[in-house]
Parts: structure tokens; C-alpha cells; sequence
């Protein structure tokens, strides 16, 4: 069975712009959850998704937003892109996104950067 | 923030040592989990432990969880070059969610 996909595997942006990050869950998954890596850093925690309902929100800012498709695929949309955003994005799918009873299998990950 | 604490940052060893890896946690947690992750790529599930066991194994891997301590121990035995990788735990936050990964453990295995 496929895993779970991300595209692209890697973009260059400049400040200021936006990009999308798209996911595609393991067949059977309906909860898809995006976290930002920092160079040197573990994984934080961005969103979450449920059957296309928002479930939960780390502690970013609104430029970053996200949705989630009937086919349970997602994409997470960054606007007025800053330095700082730079990183590895994740992507996590599960049967439920419960982690007290789901494993989350992530994605290989999308490596931004901003100049 | 984050609430999962590996210890040590960075560890070298040689093929057919034993690696063993800590991670600290500040609140109650449901479960704990373990990743490796090669080369700043995906993250892959190694193993999950729930707040009422104590030991679990699978293949070469055993961890540990001591809730009184807040601590939980990731045992590589027999290590190999393959398993040169960065190792992160990771806890709910209690929200059901959200993981919170550590800053993990670099483990280098020299032949």
C-alpha cells in the first residue's frame, strides 16, 4: 500500500510570497495533521484535520491556514512567507488523528525555503 | 514548546553496541512514542508505549516508561549502520491530537 505522499519535495520561495504544500493520506485515513521542522529542532505541531473539519491549531500565526478535500487529501497554504519559515514541513495521516489510539504515519515532508 | 527532553543530544558508537537513548516529559501523558527520522526526511514510527506498561519490545528495540519518573528509555541493541538516524519521543499534550516531539537524539553507528 502507498504511504503517505507530499508535493513537492522540494521548493525555494522569496519573502513575502505564498505557497501551498499538498498531502495525500494512506487509503482508509481521514485525519491528516501538518507540523513545521526547524533545522536542529523536533517537529511542531501546525494542524489538524478530521473529515475536512479544522480539529485543533498549534501556535502559528494566521498567515498559515490549511484545508482538507472530500478525498481526505490536504493542503497547508502559507502566506507572506518569512525567513523563518523555513523548514521541513510534515505531513501525518491516521485512521482517526487520535494519537491516544492512532499511530501517525508522516510523509516524507516538503523542504521549504525562503530567500 | 516542547515537553519531551531527549537525552543525550548526540551519541557515537560502533556496529554491534548497544545504543540507549532517554527522553523526559513535564505532564501526564496517555501514551509515548518513538520516531526515527534518516537524514532530515519522514519521520517513521518505530514503537508506542501506553501509560500503564512499563517495558515493550519489537525486533532490536525495547523501551521503557517509568510515569513516576517522567521518563521513558529507547534501547537499540546490536546497533548497525542503518540505524545512523535522529530519534525523537514524543507525548500528547492531552488534547488527543497533537503530538509533542522532542528535540531528539542524533545517533551516529560507525562500522
Amino acid at each position: 500500500d502507498a504511504g503517505v505522499t507530499q508535493s513537492p519535495t522540494h521548493l525555494i520561495k522569496t519573502r513575502g510570497q505564498h505557497v501551498t504544500l499538498r498531502c495525500s493520506p494512506i487509503s482508509g485515513h481521514k485525519s491528516v495533521s501538518w507540523y513545521q521542522q526547524v533545522l536542529g529542532q523536533g517537529p511542531q505541531f501546525i494542524f489538524q484535520y478530521y473529515e475536512k473539519e479544522e480539529r485543533g491549531r498549534g501556535n502559528f500565526p494566521d498567515r498559515f491556514s490549511a484545508r482538507q478535500f472530500p478525498n481526505y487529501s490536504s493542503e497547508l497554504n502559507v502566506n507572506a512567507l518569512l525567513l523563518g519559515d523555513s523548514a521541513l514541513y510534515l505531513c501525518a495521516s491516521s485512521l482517526t488523528g487520535d494519537i491516544r489510539t492512532d499511530t501517525q504515519y508522516f510523509g516524507p515532508g516538503t523542504r521549504l525555503t525562503v530567500l | 514548546s516542547q515537553q519531551g527532553e531527549e537525552d543525550p543530544q548526540a551519541l557515537s558508537i560502533q556496529e554491534g553496541e548497544n545504543a540507549t537513548m532517554n527522553c523526559s516529559y513535564k505532564t501526564s501523558i496517555n501514551n509515548l512514542q518513538w520516531y526515527r527520522q534518516n537524514s532530515g526526511r519522514g519521520l517513521v514510527h518505530l514503537i508506542l508505549i501506553r501509560s500503564n506498561e512499563r517495558e515493550k519490545h519489537s525486533g532490536r528495540l525495547r523501551v521503557t516508561l517509568d510515569t513516576s519518573k517522567k521518563s521513558s528509555s529507547l534501547l537499540i541493541t546490536a546497533s548497525r549502520a542503518a540505524d545512523t538516524a535522529s530519534y525523537f519521543c514524543a507525548t500528547d499534550w492531552g488534547s488527543g491530537y497533537a503530538l509533542n516531539f522532542g528535540k531528539g537524539t542524533s545517533l551516529l553507528v560507525t562500522p
